[in-house]
């Protein structure tokens, strides 16, 4: 079947501006998580939903992060005046319920300059 | 001491060998251990999983998981160099649904 999917691939945008990155999860996993991974680094967790509510937005940066989630399904994570330190690629994840396995989409390669 | 441990390696064996991959975690309520592998430039995979004490085999993967000692392992059997990648492992800690990863350990398989 599908796997969780992302748009765009690649993103390169200048400082200052407003990103939104897609994601489209494994249809009837109820549970998707947003990380960030920079050069060389590990996984950075970011945010998680179940459903369409995040119970848990801790690892979000900086109050110009936000990602909401529609229908239970298709989630925005939007970056609003971008810094190059936000230059990473960032990673969407679904699991059919919270604490399962995690499959994860092919992620959003963002680039501020 | 850092929640998930793994060595960053590289870890280096020839084509066919026994790769042994290694991941201690620090709370004992720990319940999921799963492990993932990364390509360079690519997203990470999901491998194995692992919930028990004891092992799990799937292919030329074996999870093992010793909650005792709170290690959990992944043994890679005739290794490929198509198998060299990062390796993460990633653990659940009890009452959380937000899995804590590894930094990774880099496999070379070499022909």
């Amino acid at each position: 079947g599908a796997g969780v999917s992302q748009s765009p691939s690649n993103k390169v945008t200048e400082k200052g501006k407003d990103v939104e990155l897609r994601c489209d999860p494994i249809s009837g996993h109820t549970a998707l998580y947003w990380y960030r991974q920079s050069l060389g680094q590990g996984l950075e967790f970011l945010i998680y939903f179940q459903g369409n509510s995040a119970p848990d937005k801790s690892g979000l940066p900086s109050d110009r992060f936000s990602a909401e989630r529609t229908g239970g399904s298709v989630s925005t994570l939007t970056i609003q005046r971008t810094q190059q330190e936000d230059s990473a690629v960032y990673l969407c994840a679904s699991s059919y319920q919270p604490s399962y396995e995690q499959y994860f989409g092919p992620g959003t390669r963002l680039t501020v300059t | 001491q850092k929640e998930v441990e793994q060595n960053s390696g590289p870890l280096s064996v020839p084509e066919g060998a026994i790769a042994s991959l290694n991941c201690t975690y620090s709370d004992r309520g720990s319940q999921s251990f799963f492990w993932y592998r990364q390509y360079s430039g690519k997203s990470p995979e999901l491998i194995m999983f692992i919930y028990s004490n004891g092992d799990k085999e799937d292919g030329r993967f074996t999870a093992q998981l010793n909650k005792a000692s709170q290690y959990v392992s992944l043994l890679i059997r005739d290794s490929q160099p198509s198998d060299s990648a990062t390796y993460l492992c990633a653990v659940n800690r009890g009452g959380s649904y937000i899995p804590t990863f590894g930094r990774g350990t880099s496999l070379i398989v070499h022909p």
